[in-house]
């Protein structure tokens, strides 16, 4: 099973930019899907994209584009996410979820497995 | 607001049966896009409980169940126990958003 750590909590001012990693062990990270999900406080799941590390070029929903980027190195089997331009609405618990193999349907995507999970903390 | 319409909350005694119902619309759950079904805990990551309907990750126990019809989909527990007690969200894509999306998701409370 393959297991994603992410690195440790972060606090931030207002209008900086975040960048949180996510390390896959295993050696399918190159052709699985790696997504950001984040739950911000009293609030529901929200998706903020994903890649496939093998084809690059990742996939953003309209409400983060131009505000997120998620790249991968597959050399290292290490995901990011950068969140630039940030508020205290930004203020979540980030995760890293994977997900692949067979039986897996690249539209609908499920998350097969999840990293701890990284606290922003964004204040001034 | 989400394109997945979830319950906000639900409750149950330990030992009983409570549904999760997930409304969506032809732009995702109708155009036959596979749902999947999430649990979060407090103070833990999110673990995947049902994917493309009724199928259950290994580890998943079998008291819980999925189905789906039309625009919506459905999550049963049975046999509650007490460490049931957390969040529970669907999710699939949308054609119209053109990506994945999340239910607001529906809070258990295991009385």
């Amino acid at each position: 099973q393959v297991q994603l750590v992410q690195s440790g909590a972060e606090v931030k001012k207002p209008g900086s930019s975040v960048k949180v990693s996510c390390k896959a062990s295993g050696d399918t990270f190159s052709s699985h899907a790696i997504n950001w999900v984040r739950r911000a406080p009293g609030q529901g799941l929200e998706w903020m994209g994903r890649i496939i590390p093998m084809f690059g070029g990742a996939t953003y929903p309209q409400r983060f584009r131009g505000r997120v980027t998620i790249t991968a190195d597959e050399v290292t089997s290490t995901a990011y996410m950068e969140l630039s331009g940030l508020t205290s609405e930004d203020t979540a618990v980030y995760y890293c979820a994977g997900g692949g193999g067979p039986g897996y349907d690249f539209w609908s995507g499920r998350f097969d497995y999840w990293g701890q999970g990284t606290l922003v903390t964004v204040s001034s | 607001q989400s394109v997945l319409t979830q319950p906000p909350s639900v409750s149950g005694a330990p030992g009983q049966r409570v549904t999760f119902s997930c409304t969506g619309s032809s732009s995702n759950i109708g155009s036959n896009y596979d749902v999947h079904w999430y649990q979060h805990l407090a103070g833990t990551a999110p673990r995947l409980l049902i994917y493309g309907e009724n199928t259950r990750p290994s580890g998943v126990p079998d008291r819980f169940s999925g189905s789906k019809s039309r625009a919506s989909a459905s999550l049963v527990i049975t046999g509650l126990q007490p460490e049931d007690e957390g969040d529970y969200f669907c999710q699939t894509y949308d054609r119209s958003l053109n990506g994945l999306v999340f239910g607001g998701g529906t809070k258990l409370t295991v009385l």
